[in-house]
């Protein structure tokens, strides 16, 4: 069971390049979410799926565009990545509501 | 005042030693608290789980909730090196949107052999 899958694991940008972080689960649950975390900031939240077909934003939505592709996917994309954007991405879903999250190993972004 | 203060440590502790770690909140609408762990380079796990007010307890692991006083704990016996770690708190209200889930910045953990 391989829980929350988060692809890349690592990726260097150059300032203005654009990618997609995938992310993917396999238990069948209703809700995604994305977080960044950066030192001292702890996780904050930048986009997040109740369900399959809505997104709505967070915390840190800006520079950020999500895709909720089916009840398993829901990819995160940066159009012009910036040095800001220098962080590691966690991919995170639950049942519903104020369940517990289950968290992927993130990737982990340098932007140059 | 931030609405989850948790202080960043690092907390050293020799094998054996009893942990506590804590948060404080200032948002009296939080009803549910959790405890995520974090090894290095790893995604977050959940540890502990508990809804409104009292204790639950879970092996070594036992996670207290004081809502009056706006205060969390988490309390790890019989210290192991496997414990080091970062222990992450979170809150939610009841009711709120799906993206209401708050953390705490997270205490850096080492237990020394």
């Amino acid at each position: 069971n391989a829980g929350v899958t988060q692809t890349p694991k690592f990726q260097v940008l150059k300032t203005g390049q654009s990618m997609t972080l995938q992310c993917a689960q396999d238990m069948n649950h209703n809700s995604m979410y994305w977080y960044r975390q950066d030192p001292g900031m702890g996780l904050r939240l930048i986009y997040y799926s109740a369900s399959e077909g809505t997104t709505d934003k967070g915390e840190v939505p800006n520079g950020y565009n999500v895709s909720r592709l089916n009840k398993r996917e829901f990819s995160l994309r940066l159009e012009s990545a910036a040095p800001s954007q220098t962080s590691v991405y966690f991919c995170a879903s639950s049942e519903a509501g104020v369940s517990p999250l289950h968290f992927g190993n993130g990737t982990r972004l340098t932007v140059t | 005042q931030k609405e989850v203060e948790q202080d960043p440590g690092p907390l050293s502790v020799p094998e054996g030693a009893i942990v506590s770690l804590n948060c404080t909140y200032s948002n009296s609408a939080f009803q549910y608290f959790m405890w995520y762990r974090q090894y290095s380079r790893k995604g977050p796990e959940l540890l502990m789980y508990t809804y409104s007010s009292g204790n639950k307890e879970d092996g070594r692991f036992t996670a207290q909730v004081d809502k009056s006083s706006k205060y969390i704990s988490l309390f790890i016996r019989d210290s192991q090196p496997s414990d080091s770690a970062t222990y992450l708190c979170a809150m939610s209200n009841y009711g709120g949107s799906q993206g209401n889930l708050i953390f705490g910045k997270g205490t850096k953990l080492s237990v020394k052999p």
